[in-house]
């Protein structure tokens, strides 16, 4: 089956201490990112990646790292979490090229920094 | 910079009736993705309709359609003979097709209520 796998789905963490948020996707896509779903702000996005070593900085990259030594993996990282950070992520993927398909969006992780 | 604009934040429509959320996008790009995506109470994501730019044929799903409106930047989503499982939060979304560097960029969504 096709699907990107998020976990984990929740996460209560403490200020300061580091977290790592994982992201896999079994359909062979170029494209990740990860965003972060915020009540009346949307979806906006933090990083993503066109491939394998290849990231860019999305609309809200600040306090987030990333990394893409493999395809299917695209974890979120966050160095030392603060309250702010406290938000629904989602890790998504996507096959472009001569077309774009749809995102295929994982679970979600609703993370609450304490 | 592209942007996406969903002007109505929540909207309610009886059950059966038809209801169209609105979607405007702003980019000087002439090749590129448009998507409508559902987020029901589950949150999970999930795609509800696809549009090329350069076609222009509206593209429908079921009860679903786009009045796609590349000049206006205009993009919205029409639901017909709601049911009670539409209740979501839809977002609009926007893609340039250039094939690098392209960043996926949502509207703030729109929460669909369905009235009984």
């Amino acid at each position: 089956e096709a699907q990107v796998t998020q976990n984990p789905r929740y996460l209560i963490t403490v200020t300061g201490k580091k977290l790592t948020v994982t992201c896999s996707q079994n359909m062979n896509h170029e494209y990740m990112s990860w965003y972060r779903q915020d009540p009346g702000l949307g979806l906006r996005q933090i990083y993503y990646s066109m491939n394998v070593e290849v990231t860019d900085k999305g609309d809200v990259p600040e306090g987030y790292k990333v990394s893409r030594k493999e395809k299917r993996n695209f974890p979120l990282i966050l160095e030392s979490p603060s309250p702010n950070q406290t938000s629904l992520y989602f890790c998504a993927s996507s096959l472009y090229g001569q077309e774009w398909t749809e995102a295929f969006f994982g679970q979600g992780t609703r993370l609450t920094v304490v | 910079a592209q942007t996406v604009t969903q002007s109505q934040p929540e909207m309610s429509v009886q059950e059966a009736e038809t209801v169209t959320l609105s979607c405007t996008y702003d980019t000087s790009e002439s090749d590129y993705y448009l998507f409508w995506y559902k987020q029901p109470p589950s949150r999970q994501m999930i795609l509800v309709i696809r549009q090329e730019a350069y076609k222009q044929q509206n593209a429908t799903e079921n009860r679903f359609s786009v009045n796609f409106q590349k000049a206006a930047k205009s993009f919205s989503l029409k639901i017909s003979d709601s049911q009670l499982g539409d209740a979501a939060m839809y977002f609009c979304a926007y893609v340039s097709g250039r094939g690098r560097d392209d960043k996926i960029i949502f509207g703030k969504g729109t929460r669909l209520h369905i009235l009984p």
